[in-house]
């Protein structure tokens, strides 16, 4: 059974810093893996899909990376901005046509002015 | 495009009331899923449709019927409401080709007293 895994669950870090915020998961034969960005109250946002053949994706400041062979995912932040404060979900989608996605529990983000 | 629309946002009931909760897409996406959000649980997923006329059990499914009758709906319901029940839902839609990336919609918050 894959799971997800995101340490720390919390994470406070001052503006203007870059930060990597990591994902684990214990089945690398994935199909993708989707980093989603939730607002409190709201729903999930898609930031950033990488496939099973990709190494990474990036989108303005944000850039994912996957090493399936270790189990890992990163997706770090350039220069962030209090604006970036949400949670941070990864889920990752095992190979198979109507496969599900497995949810990591998130990491909080709050960025200090 | 609105992509991932749900009704209500928001809902009180009372234990035993039945409801239904609303999902649709207009992205012709042939998967889409419920889950349920709770503190400290992270996303499960309650049930999950492949396409029209095809629905299958997540992993949380009792307390809960999904029928899928056409592509842009996928109505979830409770059939007799418990406490248990009380959580944050939220519908999920995706394509099974191209980049199969998963839609959320902005879920509705349901609390049974």
């Amino acid at each position: 059974k894959q799971e997800v895994t995101q340490i720390p669950a919390a994470l406070s870090v001052p503006e203007g810093e870059n930060l990597v915020l990591n994902c684990s998961f214990t089945d690398s034969a994935i199909y993708n893996l989707q980093w989603f960005r939730q607002d409190p109250g709201k729903g999930l946002t898609s930031l950033l899909l990488i496939q099973s053949s990709q190494r990474e994706q990036t989108s303005g400041r944000l850039n994912a990376s996957l090493d399936k062979s270790s189990g890992r995912s990163t997706l770090y932040i350039a220069a962030s901005q209090p604006g970036d404060s949400a949670t941070y979900l990864c889920a990752v989608r095992v190979t198979g046509a109507n496969s599900k996605l497995t949810f990591g529990k998130g990491i909080t983000l709050s960025v200090r002015p | 495009n609105a992509g991932v629309t749900q009704t209500p946002k928001f809902q009180v009931l009372k234990t035993g009331q039945s409801m239904t909760l609303q999902c649709a897409q207009d992205m012709n996406h042939e998967y889409m899923s419920w889950y349920r959000q709770d503190p400290g649980m992270g996303l499960r997923l309650i049930h999950y449709s492949v396409g029209a006329g095809i629905t299958d059990q997540g992993e949380v499914p009792n307390g809960y019927n999904v029928s899928r009758s056409t592509t842009e709906d996928f109505p979830l319901r409770l059939l007799s409401a418990a406490p248990s029940q009380t959580s944050v839902y939220f519908c999920a839609s995706r394509g099974t080709s191209g980049t199969n990336e998963q839609y959320f919609g902005p879920g509705t918050r349901l609390t049974v007293t």
